[in-house]
Parts: structure tokens; C-alpha cells; sequence
């Protein structure tokens, strides 16, 4: 089942912070995260494990709560190359098949 | 870079035609996938392989098969194409980690294919 990412759309100001989610109805075992650019291929971020600490990547850093089967994404003093579609992936057991969630779409203003 | 290629980059082609998309690698990874991405769907997987010969279906195989006669290609055949597999195309290679139980999966460049 596709994890659900709120929100949708998201529009920033440069410098501005953002959160995003991506839920699972069904318990988790990692968390992928990627962004894509218009027209490009998704570029793997970071993975989160169950049990695992946060992660970070630039400014961008992201959580994982096991309780809520939910990960966080958090883009800290954006910057204009933080635009593009962000995608969480899901995998309930150890292994490879990834279950992508529907996208968010972030657009950093100057 | 992981040294994925796809090809054709962008295919035109009509219903009821077969289609044949390419994906090579130049890093002897042992799993190698294939997506498609339409908009609100986000990646949907088609089918993957986790070696030569050994292949598996994704959440949305129907109307496709793949196969992999050598580590480095993995072919994407639409036997007859629709209109409803107008879409973007992408490969994506990985490796498992021991340690971790799971991997990062990097993806090729995309192959737009619209069926008319």
C-alpha cells in the first residue's frame, strides 16, 4: 500500500523551514528519501531505519517515528536548490522493494 | 553517476505496437528495476531482477515483461502498447547491504514513451 505524503505542495521563501511527511497505515522497517528536479531522474537523499537516528543531508535532515509508522523530512533555511519534488519510498521488511508515496512538491521563492 | 543508461530517451510509437526499452549499467550491480511515473502515482515498480535470468513482478507487471540475459541489460517489452502506458520510464540499479538489510537504489536518466 502507497505511503501518504502531506502535504502536497509546498512554497517557500528562501531561508524559510519545511516539514514533510510520509505516512504508512502498516508498520515500517526504512524509510528512503529522494528528490527529483523537473525533467531529471529522483536522487536518493538518505534512509532511515527502524531504530535508526536521524539523518542529514545539507540542511535537509530527516526522523523516523516507529510508534506512528511516520518519517519527517525537514528542510532547514532552504535554499532556491531545494526546489523539486520530494518522494519518500517505504519497505516493510528488510529487502529491495521500494513503495513510493505520491510526491511533494516544493518551490523556494528568492 | 552509477553508470546508468537508458534508451531510447524518448519513443513515440502507436497502440498496438511492441515496444522495447533498454537500461544498461557499467557497474555489475545484481539488482536492477524498473519504474514507470505518472503524475499522483509517484514510482510505480513494473518488474525488477535480482540476477541473470532471475526476474519478479512489481505492483503494476500487467502488460509488460522484462527479461536479463547479462548483468549489465535489463529490457523493458511492452508486447502490445496502449494509451494507458503513456508515461516516463526509469531504471534503477541497487545493491543489497549486509549491514543494513536494505540499499540505496540510484535511477537512470528516463525514457518518455507516449503511445498515440
Amino acid at each position: 500500500q502507497q505511503p501518504v505524503q502531506s502535504p502536497q505542495a509546498v512554497i517557500l521563501r528562501e531561508g524559510e523551514d519545511a516539514v514533510i511527511n510520509c505516512s504508512s497505515s502498516k508498520a515500517l522497517y526504512s524509510v528512503h528519501w529522494y528528490r527529483q528536479k523537473h525533467g531529471e531522474a529522483p536522487v536518493f537523499l538518505m534512509i532511515l531505519l527502524k531504530g535508526g537516528e536521524q539523518k542529514g543531508h545539507e540542511k535537509i535532515s530527516a526522523s523516523f517515528n516507529e510508534k506512528k509508522q511516520q518519517s519527517s523530512l525537514y528542510l532547514t533555511a532552504s535554499q532556491l536548490s531545494y526546489s523539486g519534488t520530494y518522494f519518500c519510498g517505504t519497505l516493510k521488511a528488510a529487502g529491495n522493494k521500494l513503495t513510493f508515496g505520491g510526491g511533494t512538491r516544493v518551490l523556494v521563492k528568492p | 553517476d552509477a553508470g546508468i543508461t537508458q534508451s531510447p530517451r524518448h519513443k513515440v510509437t502507436e497502440t498496438g505496437t511492441p515496444v522495447t526499452l533498454r537500461c544498461h549499467q557499467t557497474e555489475n550491480h545484481r539488482y536492477m528495476y524498473w519504474y514507470r511515473q505518472d503524475p499522483g502515482h509517484g514510482l510505480r515498480l513494473i518488474h525488477y531482477s535480482y540476477g541473470v535470468k532471475d526476474t519478479d513482478k512489481g505492483e503494476v507487471s500487467d502488460g509488460y515483461s522484462v527479461s536479463r540475459s547479462k548483468t549489465e541489460d535489463f529490457l523493458l517489452t511492452l508486447e502490445s502498447a496502449t494509451s494507458s502506458q503513456t508515461s516516463v520510464y526509469f531504471c534503477a540499479i541497487s545493491e543489497i547491504s549486509g549491514a543494513l538489510g536494505t540499499d540505496t537504489q540510484y535511477f537512470g536518466p528516463g525514457t518518455r514513451l507516449t503511445v498515440l
